[in-house]
């Protein structure tokens, strides 16, 4: 596609509740990010993906995140049992090759009541 | 590790003025530079990059940004600042030895008219 797409824009959980956020990168794309963004805040790195390949996934914040990239192209980002403080907009990036250009997509807002 | 410090949070220019925002960052090796813009209501974008070679990079909408290495400082600048230049805006690192991009907290420049 032209851009980075990610699904749904807005989600609202209930506290214990499950959600998964789909990322569909730039046709091509090697490597793919995910991000969390808290209010206020710079984007977090979260984990990386390089085709199906989960290579860091050092800023998962606890083992209730996961993420999945199983055909090397569209990515899914899991979250168990949601807690409040995982209220934030989650991004998702892809590039062509390494070195930081990323193509951002515009980001879900999940809410966590 | 590596981090990115922005220390100006919020800025307010008249229309015309000239910009400097702040970036300085932490990493002892080899470095790829960058500034993202996030436009209210939209996603982050790419406004430069910095990799190697000339130290000053000038990116879209008249911004540009020097590279001082003994600084460790990534300043972005804009001679006459336009009210459509209000957005959000990140200065990034990443590094081969990561992997990925880390992210500043952000700046948000306000242009008044």
């Amino acid at each position: 596609g032209a851009g980075v797409s990610q699904s749904p824009r807005y989600k609202v959980a209930k506290r214990g509740q499950d959600v998964a956020l789909r990322c569909d990168p730039i046709s091509g794309h090697v490597s793919l990010f995910w991000y969390q963004q808290a209010l206020g805040q710079g984007p977090e790195f979260l984990t990386y993906f390089q085709n199906e390949a989960q290579l860091d996934k050092s800023g998962l914040p606890s083992d209730r995140f996961f993420a999945e990239r199983p055909e090397g192209s569209v990515s899914t980002l899991k979250i168990q049992r949601t807690q409040q403080e995982d209220s934030a907009v989650y991004l998702c990036a892809s590039s062509l090759s390494g070195g930081g250009g990323y193509t951002f997509g515009s980001g879900t807002r999940l809410t966590v009541v | 590790a590596q981090s990115v410090s922005q220390h100006n949070h919020h800025v307010i220019l008249s229309e015309a003025a000239s910009l400097e925002l702040g970036c300085n960052y932490s990493y002892g090796g080899t470095v790829n530079l960058f500034w993202y813009v996030q436009y209210p209501g939209q996603h982050l974008q790419l406004l430069l990059k910095y990799f190697s070679g000339d130290p000053l990079v000038k990116g879209i909408k008249g911004f540009e940004a020097e590279f001082i290495k003994s600084k460790f400082s990534f300043n972005l600048r804009k001679p006459s600042v336009q009210w459509s230049d209000t957005a959000e805006y990140f200065c990034a690192l990443y590094s081969g030895g990561y992997q990925k991009v880390t992210f500043g907290t952000g700046t948000k420049l306000q242009v008044i008219p």
